[in-house]
């Protein structure tokens, strides 16, 4: 149980254009998202937290004009970036909570995002 | 500012041997930890959870939380290549939030 899958896996994009991320879970409902960033050799980097119907909650620098996440229902959360650039090339992460376990975080498989 | 502190390593043990993998945290009411494990390349996995002071035991692992003193640590045994990645130590605030805090992970190597 507590599966989260993240599509796609990996992408190449133009400077300029915007990129969608999709996190699902796919065996229980997720009251609450997480959306991450990691550069390479570099800790988890929280971007913001999205609870099911209501907006996101972003951390500290984190655009949230540029990182759009839409939490639509109890299984997907999207993160989108607006206007990619180069500097926006990371691993990007989310993670889920259940209704029933809250306290524990299961994480997606991650998004590598280039962009040239 | 609530801190969870890791020693980044390497730290390097041999095939067999038994790896310690400590943390320190800040936030006194903390009732949650866990540790996750990350291969290079690769998304966060979650090995175990503990919330109570003592030993919780899985498998090879032995996870053990000491409030008092504000440390969790993790236990591999009969340590094997494949273990080697990034072990990151995630503790839950106090005051109902769980959005965790991580700590920036330490890096064991096994080596045969």
């Amino acid at each position: 149980g507590a599966v989260v899958s993240q599509h796609p896996s990996r992408v190449i994009c133009k400077s300029g254009t915007s990129v969608k991320i999709e996190c699902r879970s796919l065996d229980f409902q997720a009251t609450t998202m997480f959306w991450y960033r990691q550069f390479p050799k570099q800790s988890l980097m929280l971007m913001a937290t999205s609870n099911e119907g209501s907006k996101a909650t972003y951390e500290q620098g984190v655009e949230k004009d540029k990182f759009l996440i839409n939490h639509a229902s109890l299984t997907l959360s999207t993160l989108t970036v607006t206007s990619a650039h180069p500097e926006d090339s990371s691993f990007y992460i989310c993670s889920a909570c259940s209704r029933e376990g809250q306290e524990t975080q299961y994480f997606g498989p991650g998004t590598r995002l280039l962009v040239l | 500012q609530k801190e969870v502190e890791q020693n980044s390593g390497p730290l390097s043990v041999p095939e067999g041997a038994i790896a310690s993998l400590n943390c320190t945290y800040s936030d006194r009411g903390s009732q949650s930890f866990f540790w996750y494990r990350q291969y290079s390349g690769k998304s966060p996995e979650l090995i175990m959870s503990i919330y109570s002071n003592g030993d919780k035991e899985d498998g090879r692992f032995t996870a053990q939380l000491n409030k008092a003193s504000q440390y969790v640590s993790l236990l591999i045994r009969d340590s094997q290549p494949s273990d080697s990645a990034t072990y990151l130590c995630a503790v839950n605030p106090s005051g109902g939030s769980y959005i965790p805090t991580f700590g920036r992970g330490t890096s064991l190597i096994v080596h045969p």
